[in-house]
């Protein structure tokens, strides 16, 4: 079945990129759907960051959009995400998903990994 | 953007009891809205997608309605484990939003 796992540092230092990888199992992501990324802060609800579709169009929050990069890399099945110039305001647990879609339409997303909380601390 | 309100907040019920979300678009979505519920520690979940459709092994007791502005997500007869955190999610407009949440509760 699919799964995805999300990697990474658990602690970023204010001003630095925030670097998280999402490795996924039991599909291939060239084959299809967008593969997203959505996050928690404690205490709050989802916030969607972004998504790349596997032809590799991306798109993201326009909240965000200055900071966020999406990128894939289909030899290892993952896909990335980086935010930069973090503060604490994006301490958060981030998840990455599988989103069902074509381009056009948006995705809702029917399977997530278990989310990696990560602290911006100095 | 668009803005998802859902109501109540909170849902205070007794297991067995009929649940009652409700979830309004600032604008219309048509039937782009999906339903997730989300346990402490633990990852959403899918349940709905486009309004009314059950995801992969989510059971009858789960169903959604709706469309334009006003949806409503219903769980016909409460167990144990349905008490969480059920947030609405919009697809139609970019960007996609969720909304705030509503909690399910023991009475």
């Amino acid at each position: 079945q699919v799964q995805l796992q999300e990697s990474g540092p658990g602690l970023v230092k204010p001003s630095e990129t925030l670097s998280l990888t999402c490795t996924v199992s039991g599909y291939s992501i060239s084959s299809g759907y967008y593969w997203g990324w959505i996050r928690q802060p404690p205490g709050k609800g989802l916030e969607w960051i972004g998504n790349i579709y596997h032809s590799g169009n991306t798109y993201y929050n326009p909240s965000l959009k200055s900071r966020v990069t999406i990128s894939v890399d289909t030899s290892k099945n993952q896909f990335s995400l980086k935010l930069s110039s973090v503060t604490a305001a994006d301490t958060a647990v981030y998840y990455c998903a599988r989103g069902p879609g074509y381009v056009g339409l948006s995705p809702y997303f029917d399977h997530w990994g278990q989310g990696t909380l990560v602290t911006v601390t100095s | 953007e668009i803005v998802l309100t859902q109501s109540p907040a909170t849902l205070s019920l007794s297991p067995g009891e009929r649940a009652t979300l409700s979830c309004r678009a600032s604008q219309s979505i048509s039937s782009y809205l999906a339903w997730y519920q989300e346990k402490p520690g633990q990852a959403p979940r899918l349940l709905i997608y486009d309004a009314s459709n059950r995801a992969t092994g989510i059971p009858a007791r789960f169903s959604g309605s709706g469309s334009g502005t006003d949806f409503t997500l219903t769980i016909s007869s409460l167990e144990s484990e349905d008490f969480a955190v059920y947030y609405c999610q919009q697809r139609s407009n970019w960007p996609q939003t969720f909304g705030q949440g509503t909690k399910v509760e023991i009475k």
